[in-house]
């Protein structure tokens, strides 16, 4: 069964500062990983989508990184703004009971400072 | 980007009600609907995968008398909270997308339930 952990639970850091946030699989066999944000109370947007194929993804100040083999997934975070404050999500995709499903973390709750 | 949408996004009922949350796809046909629920500060939990015309696979553990879905047409999926109890209250998120396709889903913004 997928397990999909994410390190840390919550972060608070001031502006400015560079991030890193830890994402971890169980089962290698995956179609693909993807990076969401959720803000308190709402839905999901998508950030970042890796390919099982591919290493990395970039967006603005986001870079998303895959490690199939290892089972992880690191998102960085470039000179962060008090408006990136929200629950970052983890989720793969893989194959299960007849459908492909994506599988989540408990996300990361970044809190950005002035 | 494809657009989910929800109603209602809010809903308060008295426990033993049912109460009815829609999911539709704006503009794609959605073969493929999945129920989320999420409890604060907590994950995202799958519920359900339904294909459109065919019966929802309900995750282990997971009520498919309690929990109702009906996925009628391409851009439209109904979940059904029968009898609900304070214990279901939580955010019902619901996702589309395209079958046997191992892209992105698309989200809805969600559906906050409160049963008093």
């Amino acid at each position: 069964k997928q397990e999909v952990t994410q390190i840390p639970a919550a972060l608070s850091v001031p502006e400015g500062e560079n991030l890193v946030l830890n994402c971890s699989f169980t089962d290698s066999a995956i179609y693909n990983l993807q990076w969401f944000r959720q803000d308190p109370g709402k839905g999901l947007t998508s950030l970042l989508l890796i390919q099982s194929s591919q290493r990395e993804q970039t967006s603005g100040r986001l870079n998303a990184s895959l490690d199939k083999s290892s089972g992880r997934s690191t998102l960085y975070i470039a000179a962060s703004q008090p408006g990136d404050s929200a629950t970052y999500l983890c989720a793969v995709r893989g194959f299960s009971g007849g459908y492909n499903k994506l599988i989540f973390g408990a996300g990361t709750r970044l809190a950005v400072h002035p | 980007g494809a657009v989910v949408s929800q109603h209602p996004s809010r809903v308060i009922c008295k426990s033993g009600t049912s109460v009815k949350i829609e999911c539709r796809s704006l503009d794609f046909q959605a073969t493929t609907m999945f129920w989320y629920r999420q409890f604060p500060k907590q994950s995202l939990m799958l519920m359900a995968t339904s294909n459109e015309g065919s019966k929802a696979t309900y995750e282990q553990g997971v009520e498919k008398d309690k929990f109702l879905i009906n996925h009628a047409s391409l851009t439209l999926s109904t979940l059904t909270v029968t009898s609900a109890h304070p214990e279901d209250s939580s955010f019902y998120i619901c996702s589309a997308g395209l079958a046997g396709s191992t892209d992105t889903q698309y989200f809805g913004p969600g559906t906050r339930l409160t049963v008093l």
